[in-house]
């Protein structure tokens, strides 16, 4: 069982639509990580919170607005998608503030933009 | 950026057969972890292992930081093993930024 919480697992979504995508950890990790994977490549770093504080942007474009409301949580808002950004999308968080920690992963969010 | 490449990129083995998957990297790094995705899209942390050598059951892992490469090696394979092993790093000086290789799927048949 993963000690990462994601949800929801699938989401259908329209170009138009707003929604957000929620993770949650209870163990007490400094850092929490978004990365999109699509099919058959490599997960890609989006975005990282270290104590709480957005410390790693990729050049992600604005559609995607991540929030860390506390040091459980982290949420990706999604608006005005494109088909193209159809992927799984993946939430970590590691115990380490800096990265000098094993990294463990939600089962993942899989989004479709129709 | 840093250029994380992996070998073989498939591989199908029957089950009970031996394999070593490697990872090459082209930067120094001072963080390396070995994940397994599963087929429903799970990764799963295999190990930590910036340098040395680390074994958790069946599955072993190496690391020459210098020479800049790791290997997993799997013993005795399962049909539960199958799925994509990635490797990932974090180049020294990068805080929090782990780059994940091409990835290698393995295929353990009956």
């Amino acid at each position: 069982d993963t000690e990462v919480t994601q949800t929801p697992k699938h989401l259908v979504m329209g170009m138009t639509n707003k929604k957000s995508l929620k993770c949650e950890q209870h163990m007490g990790h400094r850092a929490m990580y978004w990365y999109k994977q699509k099919a058959k490549k490599p997960p890609e770093l989006m975005f990282v919170y270290s104590y709480e504080k957005l410390s790693i942007n990729e050049s992600v474009p604005s559609r995607f607005s991540p929030e860390c409301p506390n040091s459980s949580l982290l949420n990706l808002h999604l608006h005005a998608l494109q088909p193209e950004d159809s992927a799984l999308y993946l939430c970590a968080s590691s115990q380490s503030g800096t990265g000098d920690s094993p990294l463990h992963f939600g089962n993942g969010t899989r989004l479709t933009v129709t | 950026g840093i250029q994380v490449e992996q070998s073989p990129p498939d591989l199908i083995l029957q089950e009970g057969a031996n394999s070593t998957l490697r990872c090459n990297f082209s930067d120094s790094v001072n963080n390396l972890q070995w994940f397994h995705q599963n087929p429903w899209g799970q990764l799963i942390n295999l190990f930590y292992i910036p340098s040395g050598t680390k074994q958790n059951g069946r599955l072993s892992a190496t690391t020459v930081a210098t020479e800049r490469y790791s290997l997993l090696y799997i013993s005795s394979s399962q049909t539960t093993d199958s799925g994509v092993y990635f490797c990932a790093v974090r180049v020294s000086g990068t805080a929090s930024k782990l780059t994940f290789g091409t990835g290698t799927r393995l295929q353990v048949t009956l």
